[in-house]
C-alpha cells in the first residue's frame, strides 16, 4: 500500500448503529486529519493529530470520537450518528515541522439511515 | 480562519480548450495547495504553492502572496480534466497546517 488508505469505502449504518472508519498512512508523516465533506458545503476540519496528540477538535459533537493509537493509524468511531451526519469523509497526512503539504485518502462515503 | 473564494463556481469547455481558475484569500498565508477533486471523491495534489509558479505538464499555477490570490492554469483541456479543483490554504497562526478550503470549482470539459 502507497500514500493514505481508508477503510471502509462505504458505509451505511443506522443511527443506533456503532462503526468506525480506518485511515491508515504510508508516508512517514507524523500529522493526521480528519475532514468532512457535506453536500454544498466547503470541506471542514473536524480533528487534528501530531503525535499521537489530539490538537483540535473543531466543535465537533461527541458522537464523532477519534482515536489515534500511533503516528501510522487513526481512527474515527461513529455512535448514534443523526441523517444529516451522511457525508465523505476524508483523511489527511502531513510532516509536522515540514511544509505541511497534506495528502488525502480516498474517503469512505457514509450514509446515515 | 481564513475566507478562500474560488471562482469560477462552474465552467464548462471543449475539448483543447485553455482556463484559468482563480483563489483568493483573505489572511497570509504558508501553505497553498490546489486539488483536484475525481468523481470518487478523492483529492489529487496538484501543486503545493504558497508563493511563485510552478509548472507540471499541462497544468500551472502561480500565487501571489502580498495580493492574496493564486491562480490555476489548464492549457488543452481533456475529458480526463473534469471534476472539482479545490483551493486550500493555511495560515502562519493555523494548528498543525490545518487547511481552510474553497467552496471549489466545477469544470466539465466535453469532447
Amino acid at each position: 500500500e502507497t500514500g493514505v488508505t481508508q477503510t471502509p469505502r462505504h458505509l451505511v449504518m443506522g443511527m443506533t448503529n456503532k462503526k468506525s472508519l480506518k485511515c491508515e498512512q504510508h508516508l512517514g508523516h507524523n500529522a493526521m486529519y480528519w475532514y468532512k465533506q457535506s453536500a454544498k458545503k466547503p470541506l471542514e476540519l473536524m480533528f487534528v493529530y501530531s503525535l499521537e496528540e489530539r490538537v483540535e477538535n473543531n466543535s465537533v459533537p461527541s458522537r464523532f470520537s477519534p482515536e489515534c493509537p500511533n503516528s501510522s493509524h487513526l481512527f474515527l468511531h461513529l455512535h448514534t450518528l443523526q441523517p444529516e451526519d451522511s457525508a465523505l469523509y476524508l483523511c489527511a497526512s502531513s510532516h509536522r515541522g515540514s511544509s505541511y503539504e497534506q495528502y488525502f485518502g480516498p474517503g469512505t462515503r457514509l450514509t446515515v439511515t | 480562519g481564513i475566507q478562500v473564494e474560488q471562482s469560477p463556481p462552474d465552467l464548462i469547455l471543449q475539448e483543447g480548450a485553455n482556463s484559468t481558475l482563480r483563489c483568493n484569500f483573505s489572511d497570509s498565508v504558508n501553505n497553498l495547495q490546489w486539488f483536484h477533486q475525481n468523481p470518487w471523491g478523492q483529492l489529487i495534489n496538484l501543486f503545493y504553492i504558497p508563493s511563485g509558479t510552478k509548472q507540471n505538464g499541462r497544468l500551472s499555477a502561480t500565487t501571489v502572496a502580498t495580493e492574496r490570490y493564486s491562480l490555476l492554469y489548464i492549457s488543452s483541456s481533456q475529458t480526463t480534466d473534469s471534476g472539482v479543483y479545490f483551493c486550500a490554504v493555511g495560515g502562519r497562526g493555523s494548528t498543525l497546517g490545518r487547511l481552510y478550503f474553497g467552496r471549489g470549482t466545477q469544470l466539465t470539459v466535453w469532447p
